[in-house]
């Protein structure tokens, strides 16, 4: 059971550079997320895409870019790195974004921006 | 911005201990609650899920008072595997991004 898969695990990269975590779900959930998650500040959300072929800014969204793929991907795009996205990213899928139901996170994206 | 409030602790308890970590909210039409449990540089994972009163499995007992807005997690007879952060989590019914509130975290050490 696959669930939600994130990759890369680990990735460092320059200032300035550009990136995209890629995240995919085989469980036919509608709705996805992405996070990050520094110490002492919990799980923040970046942006969402509640259905296929939409997409929402959540709490902490610039600097980021998303692209919902299809009903199985959603991908972050980091255009320009910079050392304050240096995080823990995670994914996360539901199968539904307005329903009372839990969210199933991947294994998360460690980024070091140096 | 509606807002999941916990203590970020650390709870230090010895193994076989009771501990009782506690939760509000300020979204009275959230409908749904969850405990997550997230290890050290891992993903959080679903504990339980609270729709009603409460729920109970095995050692875990999660309580629900929509009166006063607060949702409680309880582990007896802890065990050292139980060292962790708990997330409080609830339903962001009503708001417009994403359907779930985080909690910041509990952390919880449970010593030999």
């Amino acid at each position: 059971n696959a669930g939600v898969t994130q990759t890369p695990k680990f990735q460092v990269l320059k200032t300035g550079q550009s990136m995209t975590l890629q995240c995919a779900q085989d469980m036919n959930h509608n709705s996805m997320y992405w996070y990050r998650q520094d110490p002492g500040m919990g799980l923040r959300l970046i942006y969402y895409s509640a259905s296929e072929g939409t997409t929402d800014k959540g709490e902490v969204p610039n600097g980021y870019n998303v692209s919902r793929l299809n009903k199985r991907e959603f991908s972050l795009r980091l255009e320009s790195a910079a050392p304050s996205q240096t995080s823990v990213y995670f994914c996360a899928s539901v199968r539904d974004n307005g329903i009372n139901q839990p969210q199933h996170f991947g294994d998360g994206t460690r980024l070091s921006i140096l | 911005r509606k807002e999941v409030e916990q203590d970020p602790g650390p709870f230090n308890v010895p193994e076989g201990a009771t501990v009782a970590f506690n939760c509000t909210y300020s979204n009275s039409a959230s409908q749904s609650f969850f405990w997550y449990r997230q290890d050290c540089r891992k993903e959080p994972k679903l504990l339980m899920s609270v729709y009603s009163s409460g729920n109970e499995d095995g050692r875990f007992t999660a309580q629900l008072n929509r009166a006063s807005q607060y949702i409680s997690l309880l582990i007896r007879d802890s065990k050292l595997s139980d060292s962790a952060t708990y997330l409080c989590v609830g339903s962001n019914y009503g708001g417009s991004q994403g359907n779930l509130i985080f909690g910041k975290g509990t952390k919880l050490s449970v010593k030999p």
